[in-house]
């Protein structure tokens, strides 16, 4: 069964220093998402992604977050300077043609100390 | 703007019995749709069920179902048959039903299947 793929599964890294996530989609999908999860609270939406460019983003993503489908396999989310705030799980998914089908990562845990 | 609502933050219920949770959206559309995930201990997001609101019979997936209730902006989920693989976190979800949009996620509701 195809599945979304997310690397590193857990990354430390210190305040003020740049994280890239990644993540490989599922190959013939066309929307792409990050969304990030906050210890015990909800999943929130970040950003969606379509035709090379951002669709919608949250007012979580601000100017230190981008996206990338550098190589139109990976699917990037780069945090510039990370704050203590920005750790929590992140999650990558994709869907098709059937919008509304849309398949998660297993996540990435980022703990910024 | 969409909210999602689930009022139960932690349920629990007895192998093989029925459990419900409960799910309310706040929404202006029309045409939506409507979903539960399954996020267990691993922490990976699920798919359980899925429902489309132009459609008015409820959705069933095997031991899972739904009570959609258009008007009362209600989605709620049945779990019948309850098995130790069901404790996980349950998140309600909405999407609109344009290409590409976002999920909005209820708050989640923690259910334990106890043996």
């Amino acid at each position: 069964e195809p599945e979304v793929t997310q690397t590193p599964s857990h990354q430390v890294t210190q305040m003020g220093q740049e994280v890239i996530l990644r993540c490989v989609p599922i190959s013939n999908h066309l929307y792409f998402y990050w969304y990030r999860q906050i210890l015990g609270q909800k999943v929130e939406f970040l950003v969606s992604f379509y035709n090379n460019e951002i669709s919608e983003k949250s007012e979580i993503f601000d100017d230190q977050f981008s996206v990338e489908r550098p190589d139109g396999s990976n699917f990037t989310l780069k945090i510039r300077s990370t704050k203590l705030e920005d750790s929590a799980m992140y999650f990558c998914a994709s869907s098709g043609p059937l919008v509304w089908e849309a398949f998660f990562g297993q996540g990435t845990r980022l703990t910024v100390v | 703007a969409q909210t999602v609502t689930q009022s139960q933050p932690e349920m629990s219920v007895q192998e093989a019995e029925t459990v419900t949770l409960s799910c309310t959206y706040d929404t202006s559309e029309n045409n939506y749709y409507l979903f539960w995930y399954k996020q267990p201990p691993s922490r990976q997001m699920i798919l359980v069920i899925r429902q489309e609101a132009y459609k008015q019979q409820n959705a069933t997936e095997n031991r899972f179902s739904v009570n959609f209730q258009k008007a009362a902006k209600s989605f709620s989920l049945k779990i019948s048959d309850s098995q130790l693989g069901d404790t996980a976190m349950y998140f309600c979800a909405f999407m609109k039903h344009n290409t590409g949009n976002q999920f909005y996620f209820g708050t989640g509701t923690s259910l334990t299947v106890i043996p």
